[in-house]
């Protein structure tokens, strides 16, 4: 497996529902990002999350991260028909230099 | 708009030709990336610029050869390229020294045939 696993790899829910996803990776971190990217296009950077931190927030986007786990989770409250899209994470070393790993991401469906 | 431009959009061509993809980020960032998106894998990192160096070049094959002349602009010259190198290629910058977030462009989808 590689750094930057996405669990589900596919999710489907109904509007207003609320989708999780999670990621795990294996080596030492400085940050975790999330990004969205629909169909497509390129990706767009969501959220940011440094080793030091546990939660944070962002509109209807709640990330934890959990450095004893080396896991993280993204959280869509009050799922919209416009949030489907594929979901990444990317994990930026804690090597030095510009090195960031995306995973293979979460295909998020959001039924109207 | 994500202050990054890629152009073409789109490009075909044979496993011939010599192509270039430009990229230009607007936004005064001092690094600047291209990715490989193919189906079903992971996004794969080819090469970073910082100040206009290359400080990453992840064992990508020749045929594949980078410039960035300045660091708003960054191309990507693609010759004998093979039917496996069809894929959305896509531009990222960031500033700062690294770990930060980096923003894309809409990339260029490669069709080789």
């Amino acid at each position: 497996s590689q750094q930057g696993e996405e669990d589900p790899q596919a999710l489907s829910i109904q509007e207003g529902e609320n989708a999780t996803m999670n990621c795990s990776y294996k080596t030492s971190i400085n940050n975790l990002q999330w990004y969205r990217q629909n169909s497509g296009r390129g990706l767009v950077h969501l959220i940011l999350i440094r080793s030091n931190e546990r939660e944070k927030h962002s509109g209807r986007l709640r990330v934890t991260l959990d450095t004893s786990k080396k896991s993280s989770s993204l959280l869509i409250t009050a799922s919209r028909a416009a949030d489907t899209a594929s979901y990444f994470c990317a994990t930026a070393l804690n090597t030095g230099g510009f090195k960031t790993i995306f995973g293979a991401g979460t295909r998020l469906f959001v039924k109207a | 708009e994500t202050g990054v431009t890629q152009t073409p959009r789109h490009l075909v061509m044979g496993m011939t030709n010599k192509k270039s993809l430009k990229c230009e980020q607007h936004l005064g960032h001092n690094a600047m990336y291209w990715y490989k998106q193919s189906a079903k894998k992971p996004l794969e990192l080819m090469f970073v610029y910082s100040l206009e160096e290359r400080v990453e070049n992840n064992s990508v094959p020749s045929r594949f050869s980078p410039e960035c002349p300045n660091s708003s602009h960054l191309f990507l010259h693609l010759h004998t390229l093979q039917p496996e190198d069809s894929a959305l290629y896509l531009c990222a910058s960031s500033g700062g020294k690294g770990y930060n977030e980096q923003f894309f462009g809409p990339g260029t989808r490669l069709t080789v045939l």
